[in-house]
């Protein structure tokens, strides 16, 4: 399943710098954008979330922005921080389905 | 904050066993949820369960596999006559919406088919 795709296995950032993780996804029906973060022997962790409605979605450290047209969404982490350091997750559904469609996941590591 | 819990956290079996796994989703949720990960790939969604019902299941949720809502709180997965390639981590997750709602996820249990 290719829906959702994350092209970056890793992500290495010097702690206090951006984060910048991207997304890409083919079903042009998706209506809602989630990224969730997982630690070692965790479930995935919400983090943020963004409607197709919106091109941005701010939540304190993190944004997610949307470009429909270009069928991708990344999201950013300013400043970075050492604990921020895990796998996220791009996902993405449709409001009437219940199936969320996975990326393959980014491993952030954030350096002190 | 409220979580959803799954137990055991490992489960080791052997092939052609039948396995139950439970979950306790977040109380006041109406939407439930099983997804598995197998290992180095991605998280793919089982079943979704709404109103004692199945709303939703893909392709890998065949008859080897059912869900149930034994009483108000727990929210099991059995599969029938495991496979080695059922060896996997399931998560299973609530929400109190289908539509624009995040869905919670529980920190899973590792499956392993021997």
């Amino acid at each position: 399943d290719q829906q959702v795709k994350q092209n970056s296995p890793s992500l290495s950032v010097q702690e206090g710098r951006i984060s910048i993780l991207n997304c890409d996804y083919t079903n042009s029906m998706f209506d809602y954008f989630l990224w969730y973060k997982k630690y070692p022997a965790e479930g995935p962790t919400f983090l943020i979330s963004i409607s197709s409605i919106k091109d941005k979605n701010e939540d304190g450290r993190f944004t997610v922005f949307l470009n429909k047209s270009a069928k991708h969404l990344s999201l950013h982490i300013v400043p970075s921080q050492p604990g921020d350091s895990a796998v996220y997750f791009c996902a993405a559904k449709r409001a009437e389905y219940n199936d969320m469609r996975f990326g393959a996941g980014t491993r952030l590591t954030v350096k002190p | 904050e409220p979580e959803v819990t799954q137990t055991p956290s490992h489960q080791v079996t052997q092939m052609g066993q039948e396995v139950i796994l439970r979950c306790v989703p977040i109380s006041n949720h109406l939407y439930f949820y099983w997804y598995r990960q197998i290992l180095g790939q991605k998280v793919e969604f089982l079943v979704s369960f709404y109103n004692n019902e199945i709303s939703e299941k893909s392709e890998i949720f065949d008859d080897q596999f059912s869900v149930e809502r034994p009483d108000g709180s727990n929210f099991t997965l059995k599969i029938r006559s495991t496979k080695l390639e059922d060896s996997a981590m399931y998560f299973c997750a609530s929400g109190p919406d289908r539509g624009h709602q995040p869905q919670h996820f529980g920190d899973g249990t590792r499956l392993s088919i021997l």
